[in-house]
């Protein structure tokens, strides 16, 4: 497969663990926000966004925090599976739609059996 | 539906020649984005086309350019390729909500 990028943070994951990946942005413009998962081969694929009026948000299995104040987002997976095994990135944007999309350099996620 | 498709997916080209890569949205969108994925700089925005009609652009050189047309089909191309052009490209396709955008597989771009 592809690699998307060769000096990636890792974070190793026990099978069944949560799993928490970080991301600090800079812009404080930056009014929408959003989780990407890559495989490899593949293009982005949405997880879950959030927009500056909320500190939380869920999906299934997957919980996004946005701490305005710091600057600072983080993804939550909840019983990390091996399919969750990944690059994972943050998005952010000031026009509160996905045009335009700022990206942060993303998180490998290993998880062990 | 249909997944956003991107032609072609591999492609090796010489330093000096261009190409163009192409892609088609998922039906019913209209906003196709692209981006620019390497090891070293990560996905950068390379432009958007809505409505055959440029609505954002990044910060890439004249080098890069791109088109919509009128079924919403995109291509970006690339003149005068550098070994730094050695990249993914990726093409996403957005909905009218503005929100969630759709990526391709992306074309692979080697430049020799």
């Amino acid at each position: 497969g592809e690699s998307v990028g060769l000096h990636l943070p890792t974070l190793s994951v026990q099978e069944g663990d949560n799993s928490i990946i970080n991301c600090a942005y800079s812009n404080s413009a930056s009014d929408y926000f959003i989780w990407y998962k890559q495989e490899s081969g593949k293009g982005p694929q949405f997880i879950i966004d959030i927009r500056s009026n909320m500190d939380k948000r869920q999906g299934q299995r997957v919980t996004v925090l946005l701490n305005k104040t710091v600057k600072h987002l983080s993804l939550q997976i909840a019983a990390t599976q091996p399919g969750d095994s990944a690059v994972y990135f943050c998005a952010e944007n000031n026009n509160g739609t996905a045009s335009k999309l700022t990206f942060g350099t993303g998180t490998r996620l290993q998880v062990t059996l | 539906k249909a997944g956003v498709t991107q032609t072609p997916r591999y492609l090796i080209k010489t330093r000096g020649q261009q190409v163009t890569l192409s892609c088609s949205p998922i039906s019913g969108h209209r906003s196709v984005s692209w981006y620019q994925q390497t090891p070293g700089q990560g996905l950068q925005f390379l432009f958007e086309y809505f409505s055959e009609t440029q609505r954002n652009k990044g910060n890439f050189p004249g080098r890069f350019s791109g088109r919509q047309f009128s079924n919403s089909r995109s291509e970006m191309n690339v003149s005068t390729l550098e070994l730094g052009d050695s990249a993914l490209y990726l093409c996403a396709s957005q909905g009218l909500a503005g929100t969630e955008q759709f990526f391709g597989p992306g074309t692979r771009l080697t430049v020799l």
